[in-house]
Order: structure tokens, then sequence, then C-alpha cells
């Protein structure tokens, strides 16, 4: 099974409009921490927000928040107010406490925002 | 400023050679460092942990005599991909962890094209 899902491949959004990543997650590890990377075409990946398994409350970052649901085992991204700059590849990834620290990856969303 | 730095940021050589890419944690130590490769439109695929002073351990699947790593000190990591062949024509792009909630830090990748 895959332990990162993305299942949009592509989406299109209008500038200053909110949108939503979608992202789930399947573990047995009690202990594990979910990222989102932007990976712009240049390559560079981008560290974006970070939401640990104990968190009781979802996290933010500017116009980044993590919409997390830990029974449905989701943990999408919301970019509020998007701008053209926001037009990149977005990487939703987990740690788990037994992987020695290293990061699956899901398959990506690519973000086009129209202005 | 970068915290991990990765060069050569793109290598175009001839079928044959071998080809080295470093990693360096510039403002801290990393006992482990990761290899990554990612082919175009498609996820980060973890190739590789890299660990100072040991053997590094190699996911399924990956040649690890065709992919030679050495962790020779606690800010270095290198990635030599032997006798390169078209196929391994890739962005190539390392991480290191900083330890607890803290995301991984990526280098910037090598854009490796082989003729």
């Amino acid at each position: 099974a895959q332990k990162i899902t993305q299942t949009q491949p592509g989406m299109f959004v209008q500038e200053k409009e909110a949108v939503t990543l979608d992202c789930t997650y399947d573990t047995s590890d009690p202990s594990y921490g979910l990222f989102w990377y932007k990976q712009p075409s240049s390559g560079e990946m981008i560290f974006l927000i970070y939401q640990g398994s104990y968190d009781q409350q979802n996290a933010t970052e500017g116009r980044y928040s993590l919409n997390f649901q830990k029974a449905r085992k989701s943990a999408n991204l919301v970019i509020s107010a998007s701008q053209l700059g926001d037009s990149a590849m977005y990487f939703c990834a987990m740690r788990e406490a037994f992987g020695n620290e290293k990061l699956t990856f899901g398959t990506g969303t690519r973000l086009t925002i129209i202005p | 400023g970068a915290v991990v730095s990765q060069h050569p940021s793109r290598v175009i050589c001839k079928s044959g050679t071998s080809v080295k890419i470093e990693c360096r944690s510039l403002d801290f130590q990393a006992t482990t460092m990761f290899w990554y490769r990612q082919f175009p439109k498609q996820s980060l695929m973890l190739m590789a942990t890299s660990n100072e002073g040991s053997k590094a351990t190699y996911e399924q699947g990956v040649e690890k005599d065709k992919f030679l790593i050495n962790h020779a000190s606690l800010t270095l990591s290198t990635l030599t991909v032997t006798s390169a062949h078209p196929e391994d024509s890739s962005f190539y792009i390392c991480s290191a962890p900083a330890g607890g909630d803290q995301p991984q830090h990526f280098g910037d990748g090598t854009r490796l094209s082989i003729l």
C-alpha cells in the first residue's frame, strides 16, 4: 500500500482564491510527522509546513495551513489568497519514528495559478 | 541562507564517465544524509541513507556498486555515479535531518545529463 497518496496530479486555481491540496497517509506508527514541500521548476525543495502526530492543533505558517484529520489519516494543505508565485509542484511527505528520519514522498500535485 | 550546499548544480558528460556529487551541511553536523533521485514529472525516490563513518544503507533496487556513497565527515557526503549511462540521467538531491521536529534541509539538487 502507498504510504502517502496525493490524488490530484494537477490543479488550476484563479489567483487570490484559496486552494486545498489533498494528502492521505498510511502508517501503523503512533509517532510520525507530516511535511509539505514546494518544488518550483528550478528544482529546490522548499519546506512549507509541519504537523506532528501528537499536535493538538492544526499547523499554520502564514498563508499555509494544514487540515489535519488524524482519524481519516489526512493532512491536506490549504493555501489562502493564492499568488502567481505559488505555481509549482507540491509534495506531501511523512517521517515515521521507526523510519530512521527518512521521508516518504507522495507523487505530488502540480499547482498552476491563473491570473 | 542555505544550510545544505550541493554541487555541482548541473553536469553534462559522456557515457562511461563517473560523476561525483557533493552534499555539505553548512552550519550543523549531520551523521545521516539522504540521497534521492527524481525523474521528470515524478516524485523523489530515496536511493540510500548515508551514514557518517559506516556503510551507506541502500534502498531495494539501487545498485550500490553503481552509486557509491561516502560520508567521511560530519558535514560531507558524496554520491559517485560510476560509469554513467543515459538511463542514469536524472535530478539527484540530498538532504540532511536537523533532528527533532525540524524539517529536513535539502540541497538545491544536481541535474545530471549523460549523452
